[in-house]
């Protein structure tokens, strides 16, 4: 759609390692996105960019780190990961003033 | 008091139904407004945006009631492939900068 990949798309890793995902677009767009999605909790937000190096916090940042070094590149951190950030995740971008976000496909990430 | 609220559903319809979701929202600040599809295990994709005057795309009408603050969606000859979660979207405009809130959505179940 909006020329987004997130990678990997799957990933299953034990408690206590770092896990890196990517969010890769093509269109340019300022603003980027990570939200994670649980069953009863519908979308939440992780964290923010609104330019290169410019990121700040969502709702559910605790455990979370980001990084934009690129416009069309957006990183998840989980330094350790833990069973509660067994999750879907989901990058969007744009969602400016009154334009709507677009999704990427998701990363599936299970936490064991 | 969520910003954006949804009844959660489901709604159970059969085929040809014509069927009606309502989303309020709490802040007048609200600026833009959107109806998203989500599938299940897939990422929420853009079904429309709502405008003021009221919106029509095929089978699909979109409202606005900025008095009542509430936005609605209207599905008529409803299709076995209409099932999915529909998500109401308000993009919040201010001083310090905007922000998307996504409600949780309303699940449809088209039986034939």
């Amino acid at each position: 759609d909006a020329g987004i990949t997130q990678s990997p798309r799957h990933k299953v890793t034990e408690t206590g390692t770092p896990v890196t995902l990517r969010c890769h677009q093509t269109e340019n767009h300022r603003y980027m996105y990570w939200y994670r999605q649980d069953p009863g909790h519908g979308l939440r937000l992780i964290h923010y960019s609104y330019g290169v190096k410019d990121t700040d916090k969502g709702e559910v940042s605790d455990g979370y780190s980001v990084s934009r070094s690129k416009t069309e590149d957006f990183l998840l951190t989980l330094e350790s990961a833990t069973s509660s950030q067994t999750s879907v995740y989901f990058c969007a971008v744009g969602g400016d003033s009154n334009q709507p976000q677009h999704f990427g496909d998701g990363t599936r990430l299970s936490i064991l | 008091r969520k910003e954006v609220e949804q009844d959660p559903g489901p709604f159970n319809v059969p085929e040809g139904a014509t069927v009606a979701f309502n989303c309020t929202y709490s802040n007048s600040a609200s600026q833009s407004f959107f109806w998203y599809r989500q599938d299940c295990r897939k990422e929420p994709k853009l079904l429309m945006s709502v405008y003021s005057s009221g919106n029509e795309d095929g089978r699909f009408t979109a409202q606005l009631n900025r008095a009542s603050q509430y936005i609605s969606l209207l599905i008529r000859d409803s299709k076995l492939s209409d099932s999915a979660t529909y998500l109401c979207v308000v993009n919040v405009g201010g001083t310090g900068g905007f922000k998307t809130i996504f409600g949780a959505g309303t699940r449809l179940f088209v039986k034939a």
